[in-house]
C-alpha cells in the first residue's frame, strides 16, 4: 500500500507570492490533516478535512487555506507569503475522522523556503 | 488548548548507553502517542498508550503512561545509531485534532 505522497518536496518562493502544496493520502483514508513544522514551534496544526469538508482549523491567519477533493486528495494554499512561513509542511491521513486521538500517517513533507 | 512539554530538548549519547525522554502535561489525556521522525522524513508512529500505568515494549524501547494520564516516558536500552531521530509525543487536543510536543532530538554516536 502506497504511503502518503506530498508534492513538491522542495519549494523556494519570494515574499508576497502564493504557493499550493499537494497531498495524496493512503488509499482508503478519508481524513487529511496539515501541520506546519518549524524548529522553534514544533508541529502546529493547520486544518483537517474529511469528506471534502474542513472539520477543524488551527490558529493560523486566513492566508492559509485548504481544500479536499472527492478522491480525498488535498491541497493547501498560502497566499501573500511571509518570511516566517518558511517551514516543513506535513500532510497526514487516517481512515476516518472520528476516533479521539487516532494515529496519523504522515508524508515526508514539503520544505518551503520564502526569501 | 492542551500542551505537551518534552524533555530534554536535545540528547547526544554514545552507542550502547541507556536513555529516557519525557512527555509531560498539566492536563489529562485519554491516550498518548509516540512518533519518531528521521531527517528528511515525516513522523512515524511507534506506539499508542491508552491506560494509566500502561507499559508497552517495542524491542529495546519501553513506553510508559503515567497513572494519572498526564505524563509518559520513553526508555531506550542500549541505544544504537539507528535510534537517532526526533522523538515526538502527541495526544488528543480537543475537536479530534492531535497536539504535539516539540520533541526530543536524539543523536546516538557510534
Amino acid at each position: 500500500k502506497a504511503g502518503v505522497t506530498q508534492t513538491p518536496r522542495y519549494l523556494i518562493k519570494t515574499r508576497g507570492q502564493q504557493v499550493t502544496l499537494s497531498c495524496s493520502p493512503i488509499s482508503g483514508h478519508r481524513s487529511v490533516s496539515w501541520y506546519q513544522q518549524t524548529p522553534g514551534q514544533g508541529l502546529q496544526f493547520l486544518f483537517e478535512y474529511f469528506s471534502e469538508t474542513q472539520r477543524n482549523k488551527g490558529n493560523f491567519p486566513g492566508r492559509f487555506s485548504g481544500r479536499q477533493f472527492s478522491n480525498s486528495r488535498s491541497e493547501m494554499n498560502v497566499s501573500t507569503l511571509e518570511l516566517g512561513d518558511s517551514a516543513l509542511y506535513l500532510c497526514a491521513s487516517r481512515p476516518i475522522y472520528s476516533g479521539q486521538g487516532s494515529p496519523l500517517h504522515f508524508g515526508n513533507g514539503t520544505r518551503l523556503t520564502v526569501t | 488548548t492542551q500542551l505537551l512539554e518534552q524533555s530534554p530538548q536535545f540528547l547526544s549519547i554514545q552507542e550502547g548507553e541507556n536513555l529516557t525522554v519525557y512527555c509531560n502535561s498539566s492536563s489529562v489525556f485519554s491516550s498518548l502517542q509516540w512518533y519518531r521522525q528521521e531527517p528528511g522524513e515525516g513522523p512515524v508512529l511507534l506506539v499508542t498508550v491508552v491506560t494509566g500505568g500502561e507499559v508497552k515494549k517495542l524491542k529495546r524501547l519501553t513506553f510508559q503512561f503515567g497513572d494519572a494520564r498526564k505524563d509518559s516516558s520513553l526508555h531506550i536500552t542500549a541505544a544504537q545509531p539507528g535510534d537517532t531521530g526526533l522523538y515526538l509525543c502527541a495526544g488528543p487536543g480537543g475537536s479530534e485534532k492531535l497536539v504535539f510536543g516539540k520533541g526530543t532530538k536524539l543523536t546516538v554516536n557510534p
